[in-house]
């Protein structure tokens, strides 16, 4: 069965914890995305990454970390400096980032909502 | 950056009805797509569409990228279609930009 998978799919955290977002796909794609979704919001790019062991920040990287050390994986980690966590955070993936058309489109995963208590 | 307005920004419809979403933006696009959000906060794929017309079963969508918009017009609406539409851009960049959405509700 391909798609994208995110673990937890409900996530509660203590104020000054780093808590860890899983992403896994099998669609064998070389670009992968977070994003962040607040009430009534569109979606904001969080990191990027376009192949392993390479990544860059979006728009509202700060207080975030990411990795890519495996194709199919791009955990994303919430850290403590992160001011306001609580949201819904969606991951993506697409065959390439900057290639050919056709290639762009993104696929998300289920999501995983977290909040801060 | 590229800027992406949606309009209307809500829409209530009785069943059966037809509609027409709006997504604007303000530079050239390589890749434009649109989004349903379900309930559950999961974002389907509707359509692919940096250009031109597609239409799959009661949807369709058309971009005039040299003006600048796209229009999703959703046709005989059921109560199903009910949720956010979203609208996403990426200029090159290799980055998607949202639109604040659409939020659809239809009436039995």
């Amino acid at each position: 069965d391909g798609g994208i998978t995110q673990s937890p799919k409900y996530l509660f955290r203590k104020e000054g914890q780093n808590v860890t977002l899983s992403c896994e796909q099998n669609l064998n794609h070389d670009a992968m995305y977070w994003y962040r979704q607040d009430p009534g919001q569109g979606l904001r790019l969080i990191y990027y990454s376009q192949i392993v062991n390479d990544f860059q920040k979006g728009d509202i990287a700060e207080g975030y970390s990411v990795s890519r050390e495996k194709k199919e994986s791009f955990p994303l980690t919430v850290t403590s400096a992160q001011k306001n966590p609580t949201a819904f955070y969606l991951c993506a993936s697409s065959i390439d980032a900057t290639g050919l058309a056709g290639q762009l489109e993104q696929f998300f995963g289920p999501g995983t909502r977290l909040t801060v208590l | 950056g590229i800027q992406v307005e949606q309009s209307p920004p809500d829409l209530i419809l009785q069943e059966g009805a037809n509609s027409t979403l709006r997504c604007n933006f303000s530079d050239s696009v390589n890749n434009l797509q649109w989004f349903h959000q379900n309930p559950w906060g999961q974002l389907i794929n509707l359509f692919y569409i940096p250009s031109g017309t597609k239409q799959n079963g009661r949807l369709s969508a058309t971009t005039v990228a040299t003006e600048r918009y796209s229009l999703l017009y959703i046709s005989s609406s059921q109560t199903t279609d009910s949720g956010v539409y979203f609208c996403a851009v990426d200029s090159n960049t290799g980055k998607l930009i949202f639109g604040q959405g659409t939020t659809l509700q239809v009436k039995p």
